[in-house]
Parts: C-alpha cells; structure tokens; sequence
C-alpha cells in the first residue's frame, strides 16, 4: 500500500511569490490535514480536509488555503510569501471516522522563501 | 480545551541505556494520546497510541509507554536504546468529543544517542 506522498520534496521561493505544494493520501482515506514545522513553532495544525470539504482550520491568516479533490488528493497554497513561511510543510491522512485514527504522515515539503 | 507538555527538549543518553522521555497531557475528557517519531528530512511516524483499551502500551522499535491518569502523564520509555533511536519524539493528545479529530502535538523531544 502506498503512503502519503508530498510533492515537491523541496522548494525556492522569493518574498511576494506564491506556491502550491501537492499531497496524496494513502488510498481509501478521505481526511488530509496540513502542519507547518519549523524550528521556533513546532508542529503547527493549518487546515483538515474530509470528503473535499475544510472541517477544522487553524489559526494562519487568509494567505493559507487549501482545497481538496473528489479523490482525496489535496493541495494547499501559499500566496505572498513572507521569509517566515519558510518551513517544512507536512501532509498526513486517516480514514477520518474515528478519533482513535492515527495520522499517516508524508515526508514533508521543504520551502525556503528568500 | 486540550494540551500537552514534553518535559526536556532535548534528552541525551548512552548506547544500552533506559530512555525515559516524558509527556504530560490536559484534556477535559478522556483523551486518545500518541507518540511519533521523526527522523531527519522525514515525516512522522507512529509508535504506539492509547486508546483506553490497556494502560501499557507497547509500540514498535521495542518503545512503550504507560498511561496514568492521576498524573496527567504518557512517558515514553525504551530498555535500552539503540544509535538508530536518534531521532525527534512528539506526543499528541486527542480530545474524544467535541467534533475535533485534529490532535494537539507536543514540541517534540529530540533524543540523542552517544556510542
């Protein structure tokens, strides 16, 4: 069974540009959360997605958004960027039902903003 | 409203020596609570959760961990570690109501492992 997959593993961006970064869940699971990480922050929840609906969102600004597609896949952008998005972006999926789900993470997506 | 709390950012430990590395959680019900591992450019991994079932758990890797209640606590624990047990350690916490299937992480532990 394949895992979650993250692409692009790693990205150049400068301030004021903006970036979408893909991820896809391991198949049959309908929930796609997004964390940032990074060094200062931690783990920082950004937004869930289940059956292509936003059901939880944390607290980043509008500049944050998400989207999520018929087949589970999901994508999240970033537009304006600033030196502080700079971080490891990281996707996990669940089936999404229970509570007692466990989180199956992807390996990350590293973006630089320069 | 749910939290938790990793004890130490950083624990350094012998090769064959116990691992100890603790969690304390606040939650207003009954919490669901895990343990992840992230190893350097990688995404995390599950070890072991709780999920009320038995209050020792055992995960993979040969990581444990005990649930007690009265202390609030889920410390992770490892007879003797290995050099491929370096590696960043979170805890999460998951409320059981409220709507929420997002769990509260920790700062994370990173655990390093002398020869």
């Amino acid at each position: 069974k394949a895992g979650v997959t993250q692409t692009p593993r790693y990205l150049i961006k400068t301030r004021g540009q903006q970036v979408t970064l893909s991820c896809s869940p391991i198949s049959g699971h309908r929930s796609v959360s997004w964390y940032q990480q990074t060094p200062g922050q931690g783990l920082q929840f950004l937004f869930e997605y289940f059956s292509e609906t936003q059901r939880n969102k944390g607290n980043f600004p509008g500049r944050f958004s998400g989207r999520q597609f018929s087949n589970s896949r999901s994508e999240m952008n970033v537009s304006t960027l600033e030196l502080g998005d700079s971080a490891l972006y990281l996707c996990a999926s669940s089936s999404g039902g229970a509570s007692t789900g466990e989180l199956f993470f992807g390996e990350g997506s590293r973006l630089t903003v320069l | 409203a749910q939290s938790v709390t990793q004890l130490g950012s950083h624990v350094s430990v012998s090769e064959g020596a116990l691992v100890l590395l603790r969690c304390n959680y606040s939650s207003s019900v009954p919490p669901y609570l895990f343990w992840y591992v992230q190893y350097p450019n990688q995404g995390l991994q599950l070890l072991l959760k709780y999920t009320s079932a038995a209050t020792l758990v055992k995960g993979i890797n040969g990581f444990e961990a005990e649930f007690k209640k009265s202390e609030t606590s889920f410390h992770l624990t490892k007879p003797s570690a290995h050099m491929s047990d370096a590696a960043e350690y979170f805890c999460a916490v998951k409320g059981t109501s409220g709507g929420s299937y997002i769990p509260t992480f920790g700062r994370g532990t990173s655990l390093i492992v002398h020869p």
